[in-house]
């Protein structure tokens, strides 16, 4: 059974809208992230979250936002989508921030159109 | 800010072949270094970890480190075609951040 649960696995939007990319992990883990994933980089770590507190945000922009609605949720909201934001979403987790291995979902493919 | 660049971007080797990728980070403070693979369509997954300066071998797969030259290495002995894959080299500095390279695309030819 996978471990980390990411929805939806594929989506479609028009430019401008809004999506939210669902993470849940059943690992008991304390750290959560995300990761971007592009031709342009191929593994590109956008935020990472400890006990449902932010601890590192490396997105730039502010239409990223994560949310933490429980230990083992991390969801990603996007607004005002562009076509740059196209890429593949993962979600991670470890026991505790920075240490130790991550397990990753199996991502969620965002296309922007 | 941790640089962690990866070479070769791209590797072919026959199958039974040895397979070397390396790594090298910019931080001496660095901790905690591992190497991940990802398979087309899947999520990254943890390979093996090292440490300590010096070799780690689980099975036909080897990391060297060198914590003074800055490098880390994964060496695939008897390389098989379900090798073929993404490799990451991911490396954890003192401030519990962690940074990946951007990959060495290994193909094994049968």
């Amino acid at each position: 059974d996978p471990k980390i649960i990411q929805k939806p696995k594929y989506l479609v939007a028009v430019t401008g809208s809004e999506k939210i990319l669902i993470c849940e992990q059943y690992l008991g883990h304390n750290a959560m992230y995300w990761y971007r994933q592009s031709a342009k980089k191929p593994l590109e770590f956008m935020f990472s979250y400890s006990y449902q507190k932010l601890m590192d945000n490396q997105t730039a922009s502010s239409r990223f936002q994560p949310q933490s609605s429980k230990k083992n949720h991390l969801d990603l909201q996007i607004t005002a989508l562009k076509p740059d934001d196209s890429a593949t979403y993962f979600c991670a987790s470890s026991q505790d921030r920075g240490l130790g291995q991550l397990y990753f979902g199996e991502g969620s493919k965002l296309t922007v159109l | 800010q941790q640089k962690v660049q990866q070479s070769p971007e791209s590797l072919i080797v026959p199958e039974g072949g040895m397979a070397s990728l390396n790594c090298t980070f910019s931080d001496r403070n660095s901790q905690y270094f591992w190497w991940y693979r990802q398979h087309s369509g899947e999520g990254p997954k943890a390979l093996m970890s090292i440490f300590s300066n010096g070799d780690k071998k689980e099975g036909r797969f080897t990391a060297h480190l060198n914590k003074a030259s800055l490098h880390v290495s994964l060496h695939i002995k008897d390389s098989q075609p379900s090798d073929s894959a993404l490799y990451f080299c991911a490396v954890s500095n003192s401030n519990n951040r962690i940074f990946f390279g951007d990959g060495t695309q290994l193909v094994v030819k049968p």
